[in-house]
């Protein structure tokens, strides 16, 4: 069975640029995450999908950040524009439902110069 | 405000019992609590996940007490390679949050 898929694995940009993040998740997993892991902490959740409906954005800093998941499978995450607070890894998971049970992408680490 | 409580760093040597326990403030009633093991450079992976009393795989045992405020992840025997952090997750409050905890790094030494 395929895990889940991220891309691109490394990405390197200045402050004010913008950047997206592409995320395939295992298929016929309903729910997607996007977490954001910076060095030495926690995943710390950006935004759930449930299907192509969000279920929390809570913590996504909706003035720079936007995700979308398209026909309730692929999912992009953008940063426009990008901070050097920014620089973590970005780590996309998907479950069947709505469950502690997730499976994680090896991620993608972002570095804002 | 719901927050997991999980020791930041623990050492071991091989072949011993290491215990990890996670405290749980607000956990949601009807929850799981998962336990996730992350190497560097990689994502996190599920190890095991309980509801209450004592569940066992091949990698590891979870133990909830009752009251379910705290949990213990308990890896048997330990090796090199058991070297990462671990992370408790769980659900808090109403509204079934996602919880992580900081996170514990254990290092297996020979």
């Amino acid at each position: 069975e395929a895990g889940v898929a991220q891309s691109p694995r490394y990405k390197i940009i200045e402050k004010r640029q913008s950047v997206a993040f592409w995320c395939n998740p295992i298929s016929g997993h309903a729910t997607l995450y996007w977490y954001q892991q910076i060095l030495g902490q926690g995943p710390k959740l950006l935004i759930q999908f449930q299907n192509n409906g969000v279920v929390d954005d809570s913590q996504l800093p909706k003035d720079r950040f936007s995700a979308e998941r398209l026909k309730g499978v692929d999912s992009t995450l953008k940063i426009q524009p990008a901070k050097l607070e920014d620089s973590a890894v970005y780590l996309c998971a998907s479950s069947l439902e709505d469950r502690n049970e997730q499976y994680f992408g090896p991620g993608t680490r972002l570095t804002v110069t | 405000l719901a927050k997991t409580t999980q020791p930041i760093s623990m050492d071991s040597y091989e072949g011993q019992e290491v215990n990890i326990t996670c405290s749980h403030n607000n956990i949601a009633t009807n929850d799981y609590i998962t336990w996730y093991q992350q190497f560097p450079s990689q994502g996190p992976r599920f190890i095991i996940q309980g509801y209450k009393t004592k569940v066992t795989n091949e990698v590891a045992s979870l133990f909830i007490p009752a009251d379910r405020k705290s949990s213990t992840l308990s890896l048997p025997r330990v090796s090199l390679s058991d070297t990462a952090v671990y992370y408790c997750l769980e659900r808090a409050g109403n509204n079934r949050k996602l919880i992580w905890g900081l996170g514990t790094s254990l290092a297996v030494n020979p």
